[in-house]
């Protein structure tokens, strides 16, 4: 069946600091791959996304690259600033309009 | 011109209660979505509709009935409420159905607590 796995939080960085949240898949076909960020007391919002590999998606500064040969969907960027503080979410689409969400991970970011 | 919407934001009520939320889209799409999200920020899909009808029904208890008068519309009622039906309820929708590629946007969720 499909999943996803992202690394679990929270996770702290001082600003200017590098950011990664490492996600990785299991789908039977060929999925769309997306990156959600929840900023607080707010809904989801598509941050970036990719719908074949090699696509590289990008957004804000954050960038992810749709990799097959290790499953996987890093989120990076390069700098990040406190207004980046939010839940991010990992998740993919492949057949119909299910998707299928990670755990989320918490970013703090601290001035 | 907000997307998706819902009301209420904030819905306190006491356990055995019913009460409803309410969900609208004005992006023209042909698919709803509720979904649940804990305390820990899991997000767990409940239902979703597509023009109307039903096509995703997870394990969700049949107190909970969602009902779409029209495809811009999905509302969510919650027959007997408990204390573990406090999470936060979203509404989402995406266009079409059968692609992979579909986006979903959400609605800015609703905050339920039962006491």
């Amino acid at each position: 069946g499909n999943s996803v796995t992202q690394m679990e939080g929270p996770v702290t960085l001082s600003e200017e600091a590098f950011l990664t949240i490492n996600c990785t898949y299991t789908a039977t076909g060929y999925p769309s791959l997306f990156w959600y960020v929840q900023y607080p007391g707010e809904g989801l919002q598509l941050l970036l996304k990719a719908t074949k590999a090699d696509d590289k998606g990008s957004n804000k500064g954050f960038e992810a690259t749709y990799r097959k040969e290790t499953t996987s969907f890093h989120l990076e960027k390069g700098s990040v600033q406190v207004s980046d503080s939010a839940v991010y979410f990992c998740a993919l689409s492949e057949s119909g309009n299910q998707f299928y969400f990670g755990t989320g991970t918490s970013l703090t970011v601290i001035p | 011109d907000t997307a998706v919407s819902q009301t209420p934001k904030y819905l306190v009520t006491q356990m055995g209660n019913d009460k409803s939320i309410k969900c609208e889209q004005n992006l023209g799409h042909d698919t709803m979505y509720w979904y649940k999200q804990d305390s820990k920020k899991f997000l767990k899909i409940m239902f979703s509709y597509n023009n109307k009808e039903l096509i995703i029904n997870e394990t969700v208890p049949n107190r909970f009935s969602p009902k779409s008068p029209d495809k811009a519309h999905l509302n969510l009622h919650i027959n007997s409420l408990e204390l573990g039906d406090s999470a936060v309820y979203f509404c989402a929708s995406s266009q079409d159905r059968g692609t992979s590629r579909d986006t979903q946007y959400f609605g800015p969720g609703t905050r339920l607590t039962v006491l």
